[in-house]
């Protein structure tokens, strides 16, 4: 069964800071990654999707990378703003399977 | 614009109450899923449905029941539901249910609270 987990649970940051927030999955045998955000009473944004034959993905101040050896991706921000201010959370699909499964998220908060 | 639309965006009813949850997409997608996502708990997902046929029922409880009368409308009918019902419900869209027809794109969820 996969497990993700997210550390930390929740960040907080100076506006102007890069950051990373990390994601760990137990079952190396993905075929992609996927990183979400998620505004409080709001549904997910898909940010960037990462596949398994890919070390990274970029998209504006965002880069994931992905070391499916290890099981671990990363979300770098650069120069965070005050509208980064979301949970982000981590996606993989079960081993052999379309399902997702999600990490619990990591709460950031940048402040001005 | 979102292309997956959720109504109603909260809803309060009591245990023996029935109602409806309902979702729309408009990305000509073939994959519609329900999730329930509870406070400080990953997503759980509940069903998935493929070309208006359920694939998948992850263990979720009779007192839900989806339907799917076509690849664009998916709906949750609720009945006789327990405090510990009390989430968010989202709904997601997908082109197809293989592992390359990622990403899965979100409703905004109805804040669903049971008295």
């Amino acid at each position: 069964k996969q497990e993700v987990t997210q550390i930390p649970a929740a960040l907080s940051v100076p506006e102007g800071e890069n950051l990373v927030l990390n994601c760990s999955f137990t079952d190396s045998a993905i075929y992609n990654l996927q990183w979400f955000r998620q505004d409080p009473g709001k549904g997910l944004t898909s940010l960037l999707l990462i596949q398994s034959s890919q070390r990274e993905q970029t998209s504006g101040r965002l880069n994931a990378s992905l070391d499916k050896s290890s099981g671990r991706s990363t979300l770098y921000i650069a120069a965070s703003q005050p509208g980064d201010s979301a949970t982000y959370l981590c996606a993989v699909p079960w081993a052999g399977s379309y399902q997702l499964t999600f990490g619990k998220g990591t709460k950031l908060s940048v402040i001005p | 614009e979102t292309g997956v639309t959720q109504t109603p965006r909260h809803l309060v009813m009591g245990m023996t109450n029935k109602k409806s949850l309902k979702c729309e997409q408009h990305l000509g997608h073939n994959a519609m899923y329900w999730y329930k996502q509870s406070a400080k708990k990953p997503l759980e997902l509940m069903f998935v449905y493929n070309f208006k046929e359920q694939t998948e029922n992850n263990s979720v409880p009779s007192r839900f029941s989806p339907e799917c009368p076509n690849s664009s409308h998916l709906f949750l009918h609720l009945h006789t539901l327990q405090p510990e019902d009390s989430a968010l419900y989202l709904c997601a869209s997908s082109q197809g249910i293989g592992q390359g027809h990622q990403p899965q794109h979100f409703g905004d969820g109805t804040r669903l609270s049971i008295l």
